[in-house]
């Protein structure tokens, strides 16, 4: 089993629509926790961190669940340039730094 | 502010090739982190230095791959002898560990094509 698994995708959706990316995770001695996203042919770019209350930023809301070991990204009233791969993060601070990459859920938002 | 810097962008070479990839962080950034991405096995961390000093090999694939941090701004990831199935994108990262958690950024990577 992986340690990070995440839904391949892909998620096509229309312009104004809400979706929701699920992510969990095997090793219950991650630390920390992120969401990047990634375009096509670019570098992951951070998108948000993943706190324990859960955070909002914008039209993005993160949550955790440390018991279930799950983690979740929701995006409402999706863009066109919201399209792309949605990457979730874990790391074991407390272990070394080791930050472990999901595959990754593709988003496509259409017109 | 730079981000971090990664050369070359793009790499085309021939198997048995030794193959150099540099990499210079952000300024004040205590870890750097190699990747290796590809379709089939999606992000895989490679290395990791802390102040300059390597902490975990263990995603190094094999011998034909090293890598070394000379000094705070500077880091190269090295094939040698290339094979095609090093054919990948290679990431360079860094971040600085403060009160918060820790954040990688990421450069724009190195295309790397072993023919």
């Amino acid at each position: 089993r992986k340690e990070v698994e995440q839904d391949p995708g892909p998620f096509n959706v229309p312009e104004g629509a809400t979706v929701a990316f699920n992510c969990t995770y095997s090793n219950s001695a991650s630390q920390s926790f992120f969401w990047y996203r990634q375009d096509c042919r670019k570098e992951p770019k951070l998108l948000m961190s993943v706190y324990s209350s859960g955070n909002e930023d914008g039209r993005f809301t993160a949550q955790l669940n440390r018991a279930s070991q799950y983690i979740s990204l929701l995006i409402r009233d999706s863009k066109l340039s919201d399209s792309a791969t949605y990457l979730c993060v874990v790391n074991r601070e407390n272990y070394g730094q080791n930050f472990v990459f999901g595959p990754g859920t593709r988003l496509s938002v259409l017109p | 502010d730079a981000g971090v810097i990664q050369s070359p962008r793009h790499e085309v070479t021939e198997m048995g090739q030794e193959v150099t990839l540099r990499c210079k962080p952000i300024s004040g950034h205590d870890y750097l982190f190699w990747y290796r991405q590809t379709m089939m096995r999606g992000l895989e961390l490679l290395i990791y230095f802390n102040n300059n000093v390597p902490i975990d090999d263990s995603g190094m694939p094999e011998d034909r791959f090293s890598a070394k941090m000379p000094n705070a701004s500077f880091s190269t990831l090295k094939i040698q002898p290339s094979e095609p199935r090093d054919s990948a994108v290679y990431f360079c990262a860094s971040s600085f560990h403060n009160s918060q958690h820790l954040k990688a950024f990421f450069g724009q990577g190195t295309r790397l094509t072993v023919v």
